[in-house]
């Protein structure tokens, strides 16, 4: 059992929807980060908030949009995004930003 | 930014030690060695990490070399359950962002 949860699982969108992975934690960690893995690849880093404030984005397009709303929350907004953004979203979090990290199992999000 | 080096796959008896190297030959001294593997549709688990000094856990033991140029995971006795792709990272800069490798997919068998 992961103590980092995502949802949804799974979705499937349309280009031109607009939709929101969120991920939750309750361990008090302080450090949250979006990660993208696409097939037998390892993950690569998206953003990463520190006591709620953005601290890294890795040049993300603007179609991917971060937001933390508490310390136990993240969300991820996505707006117009292209079949090549199908991929697991992994979320993780951490009790500082330098500490090791704790990942939930993803979102599988398929862009038609 | 210090990268790793990892075969891409290896095989270990199940109930055997499994040995897994990393090359991390351009680390700086105060970067950390973190290891993380990925068992098939989860996300990824931390094991265990280490700079100078070997160190042990209930998971894993990590041997560091003295130049600090190569690392190994031991798993001291595998189970079906350890088959999975083990990543060797290095953290990098004041972010500590982690570094990720492309990994070793261990398989234990029967």
């Amino acid at each position: 059992d992961t103590e980092v949860t995502q949802t949804p699982k799974h979705l499937v969108m349309g280009m031109t929807n607009k939709k929101s992975l969120k991920c939750e934690q309750h361990m008090g960690h302080r450090a949250m980060y979006w990660y993208k893995q696409k097939a037998k690849k390892p993950p690569e880093l998206m953003f990463v908030y520190s006591y709620e404030k953005l601290s890294i984005n890795e040049s993300v397009p603007s179609r991917f949009s971060p937001e933390c709303p508490n310390s136990s929350l993240l969300n991820l907004h996505l707006h117009a995004l292209q079949p090549e953004d199908s991929a697991l979203y992994l979320c993780a979090s951490s009790q500082v930003q330098a500490s090791p990290q704790h990942f939930g199992d993803g979102t599988r999000l398929s862009i038609l | 930014d210090a990268k790793t080096t990892q075969p891409t796959s290896m095989d270990c008896a199940e109930g055997r030690a499994a040995n897994l190297p990393c090359n991390h030959s351009t680390i700086s001294g105060n970067e950390y060695v973190y290891w993380y593997r990925q068992i098939h549709s989860q996300g990824p688990q931390y094991i265990i990490h280490g700079l100078k000094n070997n160190e042990t856990n209930e998971m894993a033991s990590l041997i560091i070399t003295e130049d600090r140029k190569s690392s190994t995971l031991i798993l001291p006795h595998a189970t079906l359950r350890d088959t999975a792709v083990y990543y060797c990272i290095v953290n990098a800069g004041n972010n500590r962002k982690l570094i990720w490798g492309l990994g070793t997919s261990l398989a234990v068998n029967p």
